[in-house]
């Protein structure tokens, strides 16, 4: 089974700022990974997938990258709106797998 | 526009069953893989269950695999996770999630608002 780490599980930040999540798989999926985004009693909401694609309404200061193993989610200049819990999932083959989650707080 | 609606969550006691259901709507059904998704309270996702458009593919996490049954009804637009020998550590928030359009788009595009399902005595 493939595990899925996500780095760091909590991080503050303030408006404006450039921040950067990190997610490692322990094997190779190639591009097979997605990025969502939970805010407290809501459905996650898919942001970033096959690594790099933004999803259909997803403001631009969100992006991604990474190959591999290696996988970074950057959000450009935070807004208040992007203060939430942020998850990468792996579907690269089942069982699917989720990182732990990295909640973005306000500093 | 994509829908799901999950119901049957609710109190059941530990070694007891439930199912659940999600009724879709806006999409082809029957194209479409179908995952369940939970989140114990306070906790991250993961993923439990997945089955294919036809019904004759079902997937399951190591931590359900015996015990949980995914399955579909394409006439109702329906997926359903039938829940048994529940234990406290399936309390969560389960999800209904449909994945993304084309052959190699498995990530979880649409997803429902959950119902919870809680095992205690």
């Amino acid at each position: 089974d493939i595990q899925m780490t996500q780095s760091p599980s909590t991080l503050s930040a303030s408006v404006g700022d450039r921040v950067t999540i990190t997610c490692r798989a322990s094997q190779s999926i190639t591009t097979w990974l997605a990025w969502y985004q939970q805010k407290p009693g809501k459905a996650p909401n898919l942001l970033i997938y096959k690594a790099s694609s933004l999803e259909s309404g997803v403001p631009s200061r969100f992006s991604g990258s990474g190959s591999g193993t290696d996988f970074t989610l950057t959000i450009s200049s935070l807004q208040p709106d992007d203060f939430a819990t942020y998850y990468c999932q792996q579907y690269n083959s089942y069982p699917y797998s989720f990182g732990q989650g990295t909640k973005l707080e306000i500093k | 526009e994509v829908q799901l609606v999950e119901s049957g969550g609710g109190l059941v006691q530990p070694g007891g069953s439930l199912r659940l259901s999600c009724a879709a709507s806006g999409f082809t059904f029957s194209s479409y893989v179908m995952n369940w998704v939970r989140q114990a309270p306070g906790k991250g996702l993961e993923w439990v269950s997945a089955i294919t458009g036809s019904g004759d593919g079902t997937y399951y996490a190591d931590s359900v695999k015996g015990r949980f049954t995914i399955s579909r009804d394409n006439s109702k637009n329906t997926v359903y996770l039938q829940m048994n020998s529940l234990r406290a550590e399936d309390t969560a928030v389960y999800y209904c999630a449909k994945r993304g359009s084309g052959s190699l788009s498995s990530y979880f595009q649409h997803w429902g608002q959950g119902t919870l399902v809680t095992a205690s005595s």
